[in-house]
C-alpha cells in the first residue's frame, strides 16, 4: 500500500510570493495534519483537518491555510512569503480524528526555500 | 505552553550495544507518546507508541517505558544496527487541549560506530 504522498519534493520561491503544497493520506484515512520542520529542530504543529473541517490550528500567522478535499487530499497555502518560512512540511494522515488519540503516519515532506 | 523535550541531543554508540534515549514531557495530562525516527532527507516514521495506562511496551528490538510519576519516557534500542542511525523524536498527542495536535521535541542525533 502506498504511503503518504506529497508534492512537490523540493520548491524555491521568493519573499512575497505564494506557494500551494499538496499531500494525498493513505487510503482510508480520513485526517491530514500539516506540520512545518525547520532544519535542526522537531516539527511544528500547523494545521489538522479530519473530514473537510478544520480541527485545530497551531501557532501560525493568518498567511498559512488550508483545505482538504472530498477525497481527503489537503492542500497547504502559504501566502507573502518570507524567508523564515523556508522548511520541511510535513502532511500527516491518520485514520480518525486525534481527540482518541491516533497515531500520525509522516510523508517525505516537500522542501521549501524562499529566497 | 505544554512541552515535550530530551534531555540529550547527540548519543554515539558501538554497534551491537543497546541505545537508550530519553524525553521529559511537561504535561501531566498527556496520555498517549509516540516514538518516531527520522533519516536524513525523509520524513518522520513511526516506531513505536505507548499510552499512559501502561508503564512498557515491546517492539521488534525496541521497548519504550513510561514513568508518569516524573514524567518521563525513553526508547530502548537493542543490539543497534548501523541503520539505526537518525534523528529520534518523542511526540506527544496533545488532543487534552486546542489543536489536536502532536507535539514534538527537539530530537536526539543517534549515530552508531561500526
Amino acid at each position: 500500500d502506498a504511503g503518504v504522498t506529497q508534492s512537490p519534493t523540493h520548491l524555491i520561491k521568493t519573499r512575497g510570493q505564494q506557494v500551494t503544497l499538496r499531500c494525498s493520506p493513505i487510503s482510508g484515512h480520513k485526517s491530514v495534519s500539516w506540520y512545518q520542520q525547520v532544519l535542526g529542530q522537531g516539527p511544528q504543529f500547523i494545521f489538522q483537518y479530519y473530514e473537510k473541517e478544520e480541527r485545530g490550528r497551531g501557532n501560525f500567522p493568518d498567511r498559512f491555510s488550508a483545505r482538504q478535499f472530498p477525497n481527503y487530499s489537503s492542500e497547504l497555502n502559504v501566502n507573502a512569503l518570507l524567508l523564515g518560512d523556508s522548511a520541511l512540511y510535513l502532511c500527516a494522515s491518520s485514520f480518525q480524528d486525534l481527540a482518541g488519540g491516533e497515531t500520525q503516519y509522516f510523508g517525505p515532506g516537500t522542501r521549501l526555500l524562499v529566497l | 505552553g505544554e512541552s515535550v523535550g530530551l534531555h540529550l541531543p547527540t548519543l554515539s554508540v558501538q554497534e551491537g550495544d543497546n541505545s537508550i534515549i530519553n524525553c521529559a514531557y511537561s504535561n501531566s495530562a498527556s496520555d498517549y507518546f509516540i516514538w518516531y525516527k527520522q533519516e536524513s532527507g525523509k520524513g518522520p516514521q513511526f516506531i513505536i507508541d505507548i499510552r499512559s495506562n501502561m508503564d512498557k511496551r515491546q517492539g521488534q528490538r525496541v521497548t519504550v517505558l513510561l514513568n508518569k510519576t516524573v514524567k518521563h519516557l525513553s526508547l530502548q534500542i537493542a543490539a543497534t544496527q548501523p541503520g539505526d542511525s537518525a534523528v529520534y523524536f518523542c511526540a506527544e498527542n496533545g488532543a487534552h487541549y486546542a489543536g489536536n495536535m502532536l507535539t514534538f521535541g527537539g530530537g536526539t542525533r543517534l549515530m552508531v560506530k561500526p
